[in-house]
């Protein structure tokens, strides 16, 4: 079975723009969670999709936004790019309650 | 709330010495709790996982016990090898209403073998 896979693996932006990075999850997974990794603040829960709908959301400012679609490919958005969110980002999909991480997108915003 | 402590690192070991890396954690009832592990520009890899009391979760020689009365999952290996260097972070996932399945993290330990 293939696993996570993101796109693109690396992105370069500048202040001020967005950004949509891409998780196609793990065949049969419903469950799509996205996590920020910076070396400061370590692992930071974003959110969590589940059958097209948010089911959890973290501590992030409202520039963060996410989606899933039906086929359970799910999308991030960030709008307004500042230097701090420079990251890398982390796509995971489960089925019972285990997650199984993508390889991430480095997002370096200039 | 919820929180994961891990053992700061970094950790430097000979080839085949014994690891322990330390994760005591914070939650109510009886979270899941899991190893991940991070290998140099990858994402992270399920290492092994517990769901209840007293379940030893194991895989390549690595092992963790889950201990409720200490609130504690370290991981351990009895022989390391150069290949096991990587980052190692410990997490739960919380008992939730709405069944979310979100992870906190601890902030990983990492560990270098040499030869």
């Amino acid at each position: 079975k293939a696993g996570v896979t993101q796109t693109p693996r690396y992105l370069i932006k500048t202040r001020g723009q967005q950004v949509t990075l891409s998780c196609s999850p793990i065949s049969g997974h419903r469950s799509v969670s996205w996590y920020q990794q910076t070396p400061g603040q370590g692992l930071q829960f974003l959110f969590e999709y589940f059958s097209e709908t948010q089911r959890n959301k973290g501590n992030f400012p409202g520039r963060f936004s996410g989606r899933q679609f039906s086929n359970s490919r799910s999308e991030m958005n960030v709008s307004t790019l500042e230097l701090g969110d420079s990251a890398l980002y982390l796509c995971a999909s489960s089925l019972t309650k285990t997650q199984y991480f993508g390889p991430g997108t480095r997002l370096l915003v200039l | 709330g919820n929180s994961v402590t891990q053992m700061e690192g970094p950790v430097t070991l000979s080839e085949e010495a014994f690891l322990t890396i330390n994760c005591t954690y914070t939650a109510t009832g009886y979270p899941s709790l899991f190893w991940y592990v991070q290998y140099p520009g990858e994402g992270l890899q399920l290492l092994l996982k517990a769901t209840k009391a007293d379940d030893k979760g194991s895989n390549k020689g690595f092992e963790a016990t889950y201990r409720k009365e200490t609130t504690s999952f370290h991981l351990e290996k009895g022989s390391v090898q150069v290949s096991d260097s990587a980052v190692y972070f410990c997490a739960l996932s919380p008992i939730t209403q709405g069944g979310s399945e979100k992870l906190v993290f601890g902030k990983g330990t990492k560990l270098t073998v040499n030869p």
